[in-house]
């Protein structure tokens, strides 16, 4: 069974479009996060919510929105991309008080490329 | 502001022996967690070994250990027995212990296993 799943996997699409990447865990976790890493591997958080509230958010721009629908599902939507999205998009969960100290389940990425 | 520095871009080592990968980090903090993840080319974010920063003892994974020098600010990692599979982009990550469940990355170091 797959913890952390993303779709679609690769994402292949115009400047100037609208698009959204999913996400879904199925550990019963009740923090979600969205992660770019860049061409050069950098790894950057830029949302997490707990329980469906927002609780980290960095300095993202405002075309990117996150939705959590409920705690098990964290969605992406992004307006009027611009080739700078272009970046591999990860997903990812953990539980507030678990005793494994928070560690977070990734999913397998959704690739974007912005022509 | 905590910052993670992995000062190796790129390592490699023969199979069967071991290598060391560095990483150092910067808090004012004295509680807080330490991780090692890999991303082999699957791109799969996978947790290789985390380490409580209250506790004295180096953490072991099979394999994988690290040497956690916590005056010197100091987490590297080190993989025995190296083989094939480990060849890898491998990230040291640092979190706050408490409510922030934000993690600090390192820029990884990419791991290439000769045969």
């Amino acid at each position: 069974d797959t913890a952390v799943s993303q779709t679609p996997k690769y994402l292949v699409t115009q400047m100037g479009n609208d698009k959204s990447i999913k996400c879904e865990q199925n550990l019963g976790h009740d923090t979600m996060y969205w992660y770019k890493q860049d061409s050069k591997k950098f790894l950057k958080i830029m949302f997490s919510y707990n329980n469906k509230e927002l609780i980290i958010n960095e300095t993202v721009p405002n075309r990117f929105s996150p939705k959590s629908p409920d705690k098990a599902h964290l969605n992406l939507h992004i307006n009027s991309l611009e080739l700078g999205d272009s970046a591999v998009y990860f997903c990812a969960s953990s539980q507030a008080w678990s005793p494994k100290t928070n560690e977070q389940f990734f999913g397998p990425g959704t690739r974007l490329t912005v022509l | 502001a905590q910052t993670v520095t992995q000062s190796q871009p790129e390592m490699s080592v023969q199979e069967a022996e071991t290598v060391t990968l560095s990483c150092t980090y910067d808090t004012s903090e004295s509680d807080y967690y330490l991780f090692w993840y890999k991303q082999p080319p699957s791109r799969q974010m996978i947790l290789v070994i985390r380490q409580e920063a209250y506790k004295q003892q180096n953490a072991t994974e099979n394999r994988f250990s690290v040497n956690f020098q916590k005056a010197a600010k100091s987490f590297s990692l080190k993989i025995s027995d190296s083989q094939l599979g480990d060849a890898a982009m491998y990230f040291c990550a640092y979190r706050n212990a408490g409510n922030n469940r934000k993690l600090i990355w390192g820029l990884g170091t990419s791991l290439a296993v000769n045969p």
